[in-house]
């Protein structure tokens, strides 16, 4: 069963911010949610995690809802490099394998 | 930084015959994941080695080795390579003497059976 539901797809227009929801409403009390993206076939790339407090770092913001039920990832100023297909996984605390569903291919045009 | 290094990068097989990647982790990483990620498909979990012992094993064919050796470099061994084979194979690397347990992912190997 899939853990969360991305849409498939999504056009951010370059210099604007670009969210990206996740719905994860089964998700525990001790999973957390994390964001990799892969860009065009190479290696994906970590972006940013969080339990319950929304967070920042020097690539995106992540807010996640009160309930927990969805979060969305926060591009502040998406540039042409940014178009990839960003994936939310939810990881149990202690099982550190990352599973990876449907992400949602992210176009950034000029 | 250092990264997480794979190889080959390419590697072309026949059918039947077998096949090892190798994946160096960044210095200090006591973790490595293998994943298979098929033509359009998202990557699948392989397995995982912690400190040179097997932690983790996802749907990894029988046909499919792998270990984790003194230096903390892996290998993924193949064998009896069959079409469905074909794929980008990924190697991450985690410190688990951390707290955010990310992981960090190399370029990858193609492998194409034909």
């Amino acid at each position: 069963d899939a853990k969360t539901t991305q849409p498939p797809s999504m056009d951010c227009a370059e210099g604007r911010a670009a969210n990206l929801p996740c719905n994860h409403s089964t998700i525990s009390g001790n999973e957390y949610v994390y964001w990799y993206r892969q860009i065009h076939s190479q290696g994906p790339q970590y972006i940013i995690h969080g339990l319950k407090n929304n967070e920042t770092n020097e690539m995106a913001s992540l807010i996640i809802t009160e309930d927990r039920k969805s979060s969305t990832l926060i591009l502040p100023h998406a540039t042409l490099r940014d178009t990839a297909v960003y994936y939310c996984i939810v990881r149990v605390a202690n099982d550190y394998k990352l599973s990876f569903g449907a992400g949602t291919t992210v176009t950034v045009r000029a | 930084a250092a990264g997480v290094i794979q190889s080959p990068r390419h590697l072309i097989k026949e059918k039947r015959e077998t096949a090892t990647l190798k994946c160096y982790p960044i210095p200090r990483h006591d973790t490595v994941y293998w994943y298979q990620q098929g033509p359009g498909q998202d990557p699948q979990f392989l397995i995982s080695f912690y400190e040179k012992m097997q932690s983790d094993k996802g749907s990894i064919p029988d046909r499919f080795s792998a270990q984790q050796f003194s230096d903390y470099h892996s290998e993924l061994n193949m064998s009896s390579l069959e079409l469905g084979d074909s794929a980008l194979y990924f190697c991450a690397s985690s410190d688990m003497t951390g707290t955010t347990y990310e992981q960090y992912f190399g370029p990858g190997t193609r492998l194409t059976v034909t």
